[in-house]
């Protein structure tokens, strides 16, 4: 069974940093692309980030670009989201996704970016 | 960055044909196509189809995608009260270097 579980979420004031998790079992992981997507509660979707399978290739939305770093440890199945100078604005729920598209998707996981 | 524009809501009858539509530019949708993914309320996304009309095992055949030029569609036949759900298209812009989401379309099967 695919499982995709992401942790690190929480509540952080703006400014401050944060690293989400990503573990997944199931696939292949390392075989895949692997992605960050976000969503404001009653909002749409909006991508953040992807990574190839090797991690030696990676792109970035905009408004994340310089402020968040994607990576992965393909050993240990994980998938990572570095994010600094946190801002009102990226509080989200975080969804980790990949495969050979977006076929599997964790739960998400809450960022609040609040004083 | 910009995305991809849906109709914010869509009403079709029960057993009916729904048609959601995803238009975008030459960069995105009319480059490599548009994925389209089905979310329901409190869920986790969904994909349903990629590249225009692949869909991904157990999604069901009721779900096809389609493109013309810069426009994307999917159509659902046969609609169940399962069907009810937000809608969005994807696409990868080359211009970009980067996925865009369309806003979502909201399917209410009445």
């Amino acid at each position: 069974e695919v499982q995709l579980v992401e942790s690190g979420g929480g509540l952080v004031q703006p400014g401050e940093s944060l690293r989400l998790s990503c573990a997944a079992s199931g696939f292949t992981f390392s075989s895949y692309w692997m992605h960050w997507v976000r969503q404001v509660p009653g909002k749409g979707l909006v991508w953040v980030s992807r990574i190839n399978s090797d991690g030696s290739t990676t792109n970035y939305a905009d408004s994340v670009k310089g402020r968040f770093t994607i990576s992965r440890d393909n050993a240990k199945n994980t998938l990572f989201l570095q994010m600094n100078s946190l801002r009102v604005e990226d509080t989200a729920v975080y969804y980790c996704t990949g495969g050979p598209l977006f076929d599997y998707w964790g739960q998400g996981t809450l960022l609040t970016v609040s004083s | 960055q910009a995305g991809l524009t849906q109709p914010p809501s869509v009403s079709r009858d029960l057993r009916q044909t729904a048609t959601l539509a995803c238009t975008g530019n030459s960069n995105n949708v009319g480059n490599q196509g548009a994925a389209w993914l089905q979310q329901h309320q409190g869920h986790p996304p969904k994909l349903l189809s990629y590249r225009n009309n692949n869909r991904p095992s157990g999604i069901s055949e009721r779900f096809s995608a389609s493109r013309s030029g810069n426009t994307a569609s999917l159509t659902i036949t046969g609609l169940q009260p399962e069907d009810e759900a937000d809608y969005y298209c994807s696409a990868w812009d080359s211009s970009l270097s980067a996925w865009v989401f369309g806003e979502g379309t909201k399917l209410t099967v009445l």
